[in-house]
């Protein structure tokens, strides 16, 4: 059974920092895995997703890399921002179904 | 905005009723996932629909249960409710049933008393 791990649960950190979050997944037989945002009370917004076969994904400020055979992904964030708190979740789908494994995110506080 | 809108925004049921959520599809999608999202925790899938046939199921009983309308809108049903079924309901949308995006309407947050 898959398992999505993201460390660490909870993050403080001051305006501009860069900051790295983790995820790990114990089966490597994964189509995909994917960065969401998530917002109090809110849906999902996805942020990044990296297919199989790539090994980083970039978008603005945000970069996603993967490495499918250690079972591991980080994001980084550059220059963090207040407008940048929010919990961060990532997923995965697995080739034996169509279903995305989330892990339980990390939540992210940038003070001004 | 992603383009999937799901209804109501809110909701409260007492333990043993029944209740139906719902969730219209980005325009082009023919697939729809639903999962459930407890306080402080992770999306758990629930069910995926295809071109209107289940593509999948998660760890969850039968009560909950689910449709695919032509339209490739859904509804999501879960019957005799319990206190445990408190969460926030997330339905996703995207083409073919794997390897593409999913976007995330808004969710529903239903409330057991």
């Amino acid at each position: 059974k898959q398992e999505v791990t993201q460390i660490p649960a909870a993050l403080s950190v001051p305006e501009g920092e860069n900051l790295v979050l983790n995820c790990s997944f114990t089966d490597s037989a994964i189509y995909n895995l994917q960065w969401f945002r998530q917002d109090p009370g809110k849906g999902l917004t996805s942020l990044l997703l990296i297919q199989s076969s790539q090994r980083e994904q970039t978008s603005g400020r945000l970069n996603a890399s993967l490495d499918k055979s250690s079972g591991r992904s980080t994001l980084y964030i550059a220059a963090s921002q207040p407008g940048d708190s929010a919990t961060y979740l990532c997923a995965v789908e697995e080739t034996s179904g169509s279903r995305l494994t989330f892990g339980e995110g990390t939540q992210l506080t940038v003070n001004p | 905005e992603t383009g999937v809108t799901q209804s109501p925004t809110h909701l409260i049921k007492t333990r043993g009723q029944q209740v139906t959520l719902r969730c219209s599809s980005q325009s082009g999608h023919n697939t729809v996932s639903w999962y459930q999202q407890a306080l402080g925790q992770g999306p758990q899938f629930i069910f995926q629909y295809y071109r209107e046939e289940e593509n999948g199921r998660g760890n969850f009983p039968p009560r909950f249960s689910g449709l695919q309308f032509p339209n490739y809108s859904s509804e999501l049903n879960v019957n005799a409710l319990e206190l445990d079924d408190s969460a926030l309901y997330l339905c996703a949308s995207s083409f073919g049933g794997r390897r593409n995006i999913q976007y995330f309407g808004a969710g529903t947050r239903l409330s057991v008393l």
